[in-house]
């Protein structure tokens, strides 16, 4: 079946510096992502819808100075987290969306030191 | 703004014994999913139910949808502790681009 992988699985990185998460749909088509944030033992809150060619449209409250979102192609969506602080230490999930059917990715855990 | 009230956030059960978690928002939705989520994992998608009335089985696992599409329901039937993890429902927003909205999730224990 259709699947996302998103790279890396997790991350630590030191406070100020920027990091960079891919999300690719294997086998499929994604003409929409959505990229998602989840803090432990909460559900899932949308961040960003990107559509590929075009810029991301944010949820109310993301930032999207901080959350740069880049959806180059079909297959690859990018979310640069720039200035990293210990508050955006969190599980962070895309989805894929292609003929009508949604896929997520593993989820990156994000620690900022 | 759409919500997706879930309940309950915690349930901790016995092996066999049934239960329900709920889904209920005032918006309606072109759809409703229900994902089980695994600890340092993405969401997996258990069952998507589109029309009003419909009721989908999964094994021991029954979904329902309601009729007006905006409350759904997840029944388990002699839980065992491989059920155990984060239940999460979805409801898909009409329009363009079909995002989802999340439920707050329910934390399932099952106990031997």
């Amino acid at each position: 079946g259709a699947v996302v992988s998103q790279h890396p699985s997790w991350v630590i990185c030191k406070s100020g510096t920027s990091v960079k998460i891919e999300c690719r749909s294997l086998d499929f088509q994604a003409t929409t992502m959505f990229w998602y944030r989840q803090f432990p033992k909460q559900s899932l809150m949308l961040m960003a819808t990107s559509n590929e060619g075009s810029k991301a449209t944010y949820e109310q409250g993301v930032e999207k100075d901080k959350f740069l979102i880049n959806h180059a192609s079909l297959t690859l969506s990018t979310l640069t987290v720039t200035s990293a602080h210990p508050e955006d230490s969190s599980f962070y999930i895309c989805s894929a969306q292609g003929a009508g059917l949604t896929f997520f990715g593993q989820g990156t855990r994000l620690t900022v030191v | 703004t759409q919500l997706l009230e879930q309940s309950p956030q915690f349930l901790s059960i016995q092996e066999g014994e049934n239960l329900t978690v709920y889904c209920n928002s005032s918006s309606v939705f072109s759809s409703l999913q229900w994902y089980r989520q695994e600890p340092g994992e993405g969401p997996v998608l258990l069952v998507t139910v589109v029309t009003g009335g419909e009721v989908k089985k999964l094994k021991r696992l029954t979904f329902q949808f309601g009729d007006a599409r905006k409350d759904s329901s997840l029944h388990i039937t002699a839980a065992q502790p491989g059920d155990t993890g984060l239940y999460l429902c979805a409801g898909a927003t009409s329009g363009g681009y079909n995002k989802l909205i999340f439920g707050a999730g329910t934390r399932l224990a099952v106990h031997p």
